[in-house]
């Protein structure tokens, strides 16, 4: 089976500059999660969809992030513009559905740096 | 505050040594409890998930622990190896929407 993938896996931009991340979860799942991961720290939500609905986005900064899933599969995260405290690694993740026994599987990330 | 608190934030242990590792919760309602290991440079992968109703559950070598009454989770890894060098992650979920609340991590150094 295959994972979740992401594209790119690493990213240099100045500040200022936008970005995009690309998300392609696991075949069928209806539930798809960004996050992202701080160095030193654990992941934080951004945003979390089910199907092409946005469950959750109260920790995303929409001043300049912005996420979308409009077919309901793959999804594409954006900064702009962008800043040096954005520098982290931003996580997607996928699961069955948000049921409580329900595995979610993470892509390996983007790791992106704000210069 | 964060509403998952992990420690020690950081552990050096040598390997064949058991280490146990412990997540404090205020996360509520509850509706499940995850520990995910991530290596460097990776996603985080699932190692067990457990619900209110369980109070251990294990994965080879890893075993968890949940204490409902009290919003705590531990754990356990037996007879450590090299690999085993990672960050683990305590991830609660609240009901009714089940998003994850993740923990800072403990970072675990195995040293031969």
């Amino acid at each position: 089976e295959a994972g979740v993938a992401q594209s790119p896996r690493y990213k240099i931009i100045e500040k200022r500059q936008s970005v995009a991340f690309w998300c392609n979860p696991i075949s069928g799942h209806a539930t798809l999660y960004w996050y992202q991961q701080i160095l030193g720290q654990g992941p934080k939500l951004l945003i979390q969809f089910q199907n092409n609905g946005v469950v959750d986005d109260s920790q995303l900064p929409k001043d300049r992030f912005s996420a979308e899933r409009l077919k309901g599969v793959d999804s594409t995260l954006k900064i702009q513009p962008a800043k040096l405290e954005d520098s982290a690694v931003y996580l997607c993740a996928s699961s069955l559905d948000p049921g409580p026994k329900t595995e979610a599987f993470f892509g390996q990330g983007t790791r992106l740096t704000v210069v | 505050k964060n509403q998952v608190e992990q420690s020690p934030q950081s552990l050096i242990i040598l390997e064949g040594k058991n280490c146990t590792l412990q997540c404090n919760y205020t996360v509520s309602p509850f509706s499940n409890l995850r520990w995910y290991k991530q290596d460097t440079g990776r996603g985080p992968v699932s190692l067990t998930i457990m619900t209110f109703s369980e109070n251990t559950k294990s994965n080879g070598r890893y075993t968890a622990t949940l204490d409902a009454d009290t919003k705590q989770s531990s754990l356990h890894i037996t007879a450590s190896q090299l690999s085993d060098s990672a960050s683990y992650i305590c991830v609660v979920s609240a009901m009714p929407r089940r998003d994850m609340r993740f923990g800072a991590g403990t970072r675990l150094t195995v040293k031969p």
